[in-house]
């Protein structure tokens, strides 16, 4: 069974200050991981993807995720944090073979970020 | 990337009764998924809605409560069956291409 990690509940990062979002899975075989990102009262955003090759991945909004496969981690960064980032930080992981169950998404229990001006 | 339009956005349902929540996607796709999510919670997958046939459910989810209906690619409906205070949660509906997209969500609240 595949599992995702968030171990802060919430990251607090002043404005123009870097921030990381840590994330770490279990999973067989090779992982597709995933950040997605949820304003209040809306669904879910897709950030970036992991599916194969360089390690850092870049995504919308001037975010980026290190894939490390030693430390089995995804930590989400952005070099200079907006008060606009504030919000709610899913990462999620699903396997890379195919059949049944294969597209399921695993998410993680989340983490608020908050940016203080 | 896949829109989706998913509605109602939020209700206020009374116990006993059912609320069913609509996803269209503007594009056809092979996976569609219905999630829900509880205040303050991470996202948890009731079922996968395959088109033309039942859905498959996730353990602790069932047809009863949770009947779910894929007529084709690009549309599919979650009914909330038989409301108690205890469904009140966000539902989502997801669209899986490469990568998945989702609804805006549904908001219930059951008094």
């Amino acid at each position: 069974a595949q599992s995702v990690a968030q171990p802060e509940d919430q990251v607090n990062v002043a404005e123009g200050n870097p921030l990381t979002v840590k994330c770490t899975y279990s999973v067989s075989g090779n992982p597709y991981l995933f950040w997605y990102v949820q304003y209040p009262n809306r669904g879910l955003q897709f950030l970036l993807k992991y599916i194969t090759g360089d390690n850092l991945v870049k995504g919308s909004y001037g975010f980026e995720a290190e894939f490390n496969k030693s430390q089995t981690s995804f930590h989400l960064k952005k070099p200079s944090a907006l008060v606009s980032d504030s919000a709610l930080y899913f990462c999620a992981v699903r396997p890379s073979y195919s059949g049944a169950g294969s597209y399921q998404l695993t998410f993680g229990k989340g983490t608020k970020l908050s940016v203080i001006p | 990337s896949a829109v989706i339009s998913q509605k109602p956005s939020r209700d206020i349902c009374q116990r006993g009764t059912s609320l069913t929540i609509q996803c269209q996607v503007d594009s056809q796709v092979t996976m569609m998924f219905w999630y829900r999510q509880q205040p303050g919670q991470s996202l948890t997958l009731i079922a996968t809605a395959n088109q033309g046939s039942e859905a498959t459910y996730e353990s602790g989810f069932v047809i009863d409560k949770f009947p779910i209906s894929r007529p084709n690619l690009t549309f599919s409906t979650l009914t909330v069956s038989n409301l108690s205070p205890e469904d009140s949660s966000i539902y989502l509906c997801s669209a899986v291409e490469d990568e998945a997209f989702f609804g805006q969500g549904t908001r219930l609240t059951v008094v």
